[in-house]
């Protein structure tokens, strides 16, 4: 059983459009999280999200929007997609959102952006 | 703000050598500290966790981490590498009693020859 899950592994999309990435946990966990990993492959928080409440929310531009139906899901939608958008997107979720819990990471989703 | 220096980028080992990796965190109290793994195409994984007690943290696949208070560091070792321990590797700091949000360094990429 995948803890958490992402769709897609790859997109790969023109300049301006609209996509979304889906990411679902199984862990019964409260907090899911979003990260972006870029081409250097550095890695920093995008949002949290605890039990569907917004609760980091990092310097990104607006045209990301994440939206978490419920705590086992939570989505990203990104609008008007740049050039400077390609680069792998992490899911992950805890307990409790505690930095003293274990953060679960999904597989990725490679996003280019041509 | 706290952050994270991982000094060496690259770092090539033979198989069943021991292996150090770098970490420097920059934080004015205790921080939470964490080392991850990313195997190619996969996502992150957890290695281990210094939160408080015994500075000598062990973790999982054989791998070990100290922090030293005095030298801000929190170094990643194992006494004998397998090929399978080639991955990308992530030093992360976490602010106590902040933003519950976890810093990451730039990752240093390990290639283990036979």
């Amino acid at each position: 059983d995948t803890a958490v899950s992402q769709t897609p592994k790859y997109l790969v999309t023109q300049m301006g459009n609209d996509k979304s990435i889906k990411c679902e946990q199984n862990l019964g966990h409260d907090t899911m999280y979003w990260y972006k990993q870029d081409s250097k492959k550095f890695l920093k928080i995008m949002f949290s999200y605890n039990n569907k409440e917004l609760i980091i929310n990092e310097t990104v531009p607006n045209r990301f929007s994440p939206k978490s139906p419920d705590k086992a899901h939570l989505n990203l939608h990104i609008n008007s997609l740049e050039l400077g958008d390609s680069a792998v997107y992490f899911c992950a979720s805890s307990q409790r959102g505690s930095l003293a819990d274990t953060q679960y990471f999904g597989p990725g989703t490679r996003l280019t952006v041509l | 703000a706290q952050s994270v220096t991982q000094p060496d980028i690259h770092i090539t080992v033979s198989e069943g050598a021991s292996l150090e990796l770098r970490c420097n965190y920059s934080y004015g109290a205790t921080p939470y500290l964490f080392w991850y793994v990313q195997s190619p195409g996969q996502g992150l994984q957890l290695l281990l966790k210094y939160f408080s007690g015994d500075t000598l943290v062990q973790g999982i696949k054989g791998f070990e981490a100290e922090f030293k208070r005095s030298q801000s560091s929190f170094n990643l070792r194992k006494p004998s590498v397998h090929w399978s321990d080639a991955a990308e590797y992530f030093c992360a700091v976490g602010a106590q009693g902040g933003s519950e949000k976890l810093v990451f360094g730039k990752g240093t990429k390990l290639t283990v020859n036979p």
